[in-house]
């Protein structure tokens, strides 16, 4: 089976401008989930999503949204663009809900805001 | 709320000696617990988890990791480090009621030919 896609790997962007990340999760895969990873915070939880519905979101602000289709695609978007939102941004899914289940990573984006 | 620790921001073993890179946890009723990997630009990958049974758990790449309820740990293990194991190694535990993970700091494992 093939892995967790995102697209695009590098992204670079200006300040005040907004961004769209794609993931394509595991075949069969429902469950997706989003988590922002930089050298200061490490990795924290952005979304999760189930079946096009958001189960949860972390604590980030209102900047930060995304959305599942109906073939478990995602996308994250992040409007109006700040110095901080560089990080490498991580999408992973999972065959099912619930703490038991592992989630598998993929390579990520590179955000940098300049 | 669920938490782990990784007292350790960095460990270094010298090739063909064991490894453990340590984690402690603080969560509510009985824990879930995750060890994942991430290389260089890349993204993290599933080690091993622990959910409930045996407390030795065996995962990919030969690596185990021995839950300890006592002690609130559960240390990744391996009985021959290789310099490919160099990597960033994160614990990680879901939330309460829903799989979002909440990782620890990370523990930057260098091994030395």
């Amino acid at each position: 089976k093939a892995g967790v896609t995102q697209t695009p790997r590098y992204l670079i962007k200006t300040r005040g401008q907004q961004v769209t990340l794609s993931c394509s999760p595991i075949s069969g895969h429902r469950s997706v989930s989003w988590y922002q990873q930089t050298p200061g915070q490490g990795l924290q939880f952005l979304f999760e999503y189930f079946s096009e519905t958001q189960r949860n979101k972390g604590n980030f602000p209102g900047r930060f949204s995304g959305r599942q289709f109906s073939n478990s695609r995602s996308e994250m978007n992040v409007s109006t663009l700040e110095l901080g939102d560089s990080a490498l941004y991580l999408c992973a899914s999972s065959s099912g809900t619930g703490g038991g289940y592992e989630q598998y990573f993929g390579p990520g984006t590179r955000l940098t805001v300049t | 709320a669920q938490s782990v620790a990784q007292p350790e921001d960095q460990v270094n073993v010298a090739e063909g000696n064991p490894l453990t890179v340590k984690c402690t946890y603080s969560v509510s009723g009985n824990p879930y617990l995750f060890w994942y990997v991430q290389y260089p630009n890349r993204g993290l990958q599933f080690l091993l988890k622990y959910i409930t049974g045996d407390n030795l758990v065996k995962g990919s790449y030969g690596f185990e990791a021995e839950f300890n309820k006592s002690q609130t740990s559960f240390h990744l293990k391996k009985p021959s480090a290789l310099v490919s194991d160099s990597a960033l190694y994160f614990c990680a535990v879901p939330g309460a009621g829903s799989y979002q993970l909440t990782f620890g700091k990370g523990t930057k494992l260098s091994v030395i030919p």
